[in-house]
């Protein structure tokens, strides 16, 4: 079946360091590939979204990059804030009916040193 | 604002007592799911609806009941909590089950079975 793996947390970083986080999927057919963040305390947001091979998502300076080739849709950003402290998830859906469903990898959290 | 609204934030049950977890949206989405959220598990689907009448299982739908008579509302039921269903609890819902204009989750309700 479909699955998502994340790099296992947790990432601590410094203030101003480039941020990647790898993420890779196994899919039948052609998915669609997302990144959500999860703030303490609070339910998920999407982030950034690519829906067909070699589309760059972008938000709030993180990009990731639908790569075909390699299954992969590692997220990065070049220089990270105290306030991108939080829990990434990957995630996919796929399927071309209303019953698909979205399946997210287990979280990378990530904490920003001052 | 629109969105997904959950009720309660915070939830202590005994086991074998039975509880609903409310889920709102009013963002007219037809697609609606339940996850639990787990340490180092990700996110497990546990019901979803597809629209009004309709509701299908998930990864792990054991020991839990849902139903959906409008678009709006999708209650999870417990119907004799167990320890085991200690976690935290995600409603989303989104315009279609591909999610490719995001799913919108809740803010969570903690769930405790003591």
């Amino acid at each position: 079946g479909d699955s998502v793996t994340q790099m296992e947390g947790p990432v601590t970083l410094s203030e101003e360091a480039f941020l990647t986080i790898n993420c890779t999927y196994t899919a039948t057919g052609y998915p669609s590939l997302f990144w959500y963040v999860q703030y303490p305390g609070e339910g998920l947001q999407l982030l950034l979204k690519a829906t067909k091979a070699d589309d760059k998502g972008s938000n709030k300076g993180f990009e990731a990059t639908y790569r075909k080739e390699t299954t992969s849709f590692h997220l990065e950003k070049g220089s990270v804030q105290v306030s991108d402290s939080a829990v990434y998830f990957c995630a996919l859906t796929s399927g071309y009916s209303s019953a698909s469903k979205i399946i997210f990898g287990s979280g990378t959290r990530l904490s920003i040193r001052p | 604002n629109a969105g997904v609204t959950q009720t309660p934030k915070f939830q202590v049950l005994k086991t074998g007592q039975s509880m609903t977890l409310q889920c709102a949206q009013d963002m007219n989405h037809e697609y609606m799911s339940w996850y639990r959220q787990d340490p180092g598990m990700g996110l497990r689907l546990i019901h979803y609806s597809v629209g009004a009448g309709i509701t299908d299982q998930g990864e792990v739908p054991n020991g839990y009941n849902v139903s959906r008579s409008t678009t709006e509302d999708f209650p999870l039921r417990l119907l004799s909590a167990a320890p085991s269903q200690t976690s935290v609890y995600f409603c989303a819902s989104s315009y279609s089950g591909e999610g490719l204009g995001g799913y919108t989750f809740g803010s969570g309700t903690r769930l405790t079975v003591v």
